[in-house]
């Protein structure tokens, strides 16, 4: 089946640094969205992008659908402490029904 | 608007026992579908549904059935428990059309022994 990877698996970083996590696939998705999920609670959609190319911002996320549809980057600025937890890609297919999920990045901000 | 509520929220059995996890959501959103979540590996999708009466296998179906009598409810049953099934599921729902993505509930921590 389709597979997403995503990179890095975790990433330990200084509050105020900036942070970027990209996902490549072997398959081609019509969406590409970004989730985060706090401890103890489902993913909650950050960004959802629809257009290949397309280059969107949300507060200090910045997410991008790449041109060969099969891939994704999210970058974070200025990372704050409550910026901790686990960020996920997921592709969507044509109709909508089905998501694809990476493996996740865990993102630690230290103080 | 509670969104997309599951329940329980933990539950442990022992192998062979089934169960049924209850899923509903009022935001009558056409699709609705089922996660697992393991360590390291992501969610990966158990079944799926576009609409009451219609169900479809995901990436990871073996062990568990579903029925979508209606648009609120999507219940996932397991037939009997493996310990392979301990993980944590996700129910999660979507309009069929727009940028709304899916809305995820909180999860039930299921533990298999």
């Amino acid at each position: 089946g389709q597979q997403l990877n995503q990179s890095p698996q975790s990433m330990f970083i200084q509050e105020g640094e900036d942070v970027s996590m990209n996902c490549t696939s072997s398959s081609i998705f019509n969406t590409w969205l970004w989730y985060k999920q706090d401890p103890g609670e489902g993913p909650v959609l950050l960004i959802a992008l629809y257009k290949a190319g397309e280059l969107t911002s949300n507060g200090r996320l910045t997410a991008q659908f790449g041109i060969t549809r099969k891939d994704s980057f999210l970058n974070i600025s200025a990372s704050i402490p409550s910026d901790v937890g686990i960020y996920f890609c997921a592709g969507q297919n044509r109709s909508g029904s089905r998501l694809t999920f990476g493996e996740g990045t865990q993102l630690t901000v230290n103080p | 608007n509670a969104g997309v509520t599951q329940t329980p929220k933990f539950q442990v059995l022992k192998t062979g026992q089934s169960m049924t996890l209850q899923c509903a959501q009022d935001m009558n959103h056409e699709y609705m579908s089922w996660y697992r979540q393991d360590p390291g590996m992501g969610l990966r999708l158990i079944h799926y549904s576009v609409g009451a009466g219609i169900t479809d296998q995901g990436e990871v179906p073996n062990g568990y059935n579903v029925s979508r009598s209606t648009t609120e409810d999507f219940p996932l049953r397991l037939l009997s428990a493996a310990p392979s099934q301990t993980s944590v599921y996700f129910c999660a729902s979507s309009l069929h059309t727009g940028p709304y993505g899916y809305t995820f509930g909180s999860g039930t921590r299921l533990t298999v022994v």
